[in-house]
């Protein structure tokens, strides 16, 4: 089953621009981690925000989290056309199995326009 | 590092028929994940490896679906009999603990079940 859930389902901004994607999620989080797919490829790992963290920066991205509202944003910015990707959401949480699972929510298609 | 190498690329195959898809992890990472992605269903998780011993395969579909890790280096998942309804992308991703850092994904096998 789905954990996360992004905000808007497809972006489209003109290069040069800030792209901004939500993520939601139901349960409580060991941490959060975003992922960028870009078409017929493999997932790429783009950054990981722990439970204890509320925001964090790696180059042109920006994440938050707010474990109160159980919600996370991803901040691109400048954005180039390079970046036209699907960014995932996926939440790390402990089961009570003491068992770990990545869950992925449904995605954010971006297309950056030149 | 090669990264995650997954193999076949793409694979067809008719209804019925065994179909074996092949990993092999980072060296040094002791996670091991299946994934499936379709446009229905998102990202799932079928199982994972730790150390070489399936955790949890809470997200294998049916009993046509089974998974083996013979040893460090190397996974398989093997579906028999195939169904159309098992066409998608399969990933397989590795990791070095299970929420130490994002994981790393192979570039997937395509499944077309005819």
């Amino acid at each position: 089953s789905q954990q996360g859930e992004e905000d808007p389902q497809a972006l489209s901004i003109q290069e040069g621009e800030n792209a901004t994607m939500n993520c939601s999620y139901k349960t409580s989080i060991n941490n959060l981690q975003w992922y960028r797919q870009n078409s017929g490829r493999g997932l790429v790992h783009l950054i990981l925000i722990r439970s204890n963290e509320r925001e964090k920066h790696s180059g042109r991205l920006r994440v938050t989290l707010d474990t109160s509202k159980k919600s996370s944003s991803l901040l691109i910015t400048a954005s180039r056309a390079a970046d036209t990707a699907s960014y995932f959401c996926a939440t790390d949480r402990l089961e009570m199995d003491s068992s770990y699972k990545l869950i992925f929510g449904s995605g954010t298609r971006l297309l950056v326009r030149p | 590092d090669a990264g995650v190498i997954q193999s076949p690329r793409h694979e067809v195959t008719e209804m019925g028929q065994e179909v074996t898809l092949r990993c092999k992890p980072i060296s040094g990472h002791d996670y091991l994940f299946w994934y499936r992605q379709t446009m229905m269903r998102g990202l799932e998780l079928l199982i994972y490896f730790n150390n070489n011993v399936p955790i949890d395969d809470s997200g294998m579909p049916e009993d046509r679906f089974s998974a083996k890790m013979p040893n460090a280096s190397f996974s398989t998942l093997k579906i028999q009999p195939s169904e159309p309804r098992d066409s998608a992308v399969y990933f397989c991703a590795s990791s070095l603990g299970p929420t130490a850092r994002g994981y790393t994904f192979g570039s997937g096998t395509r499944l077309t079940v005819v």
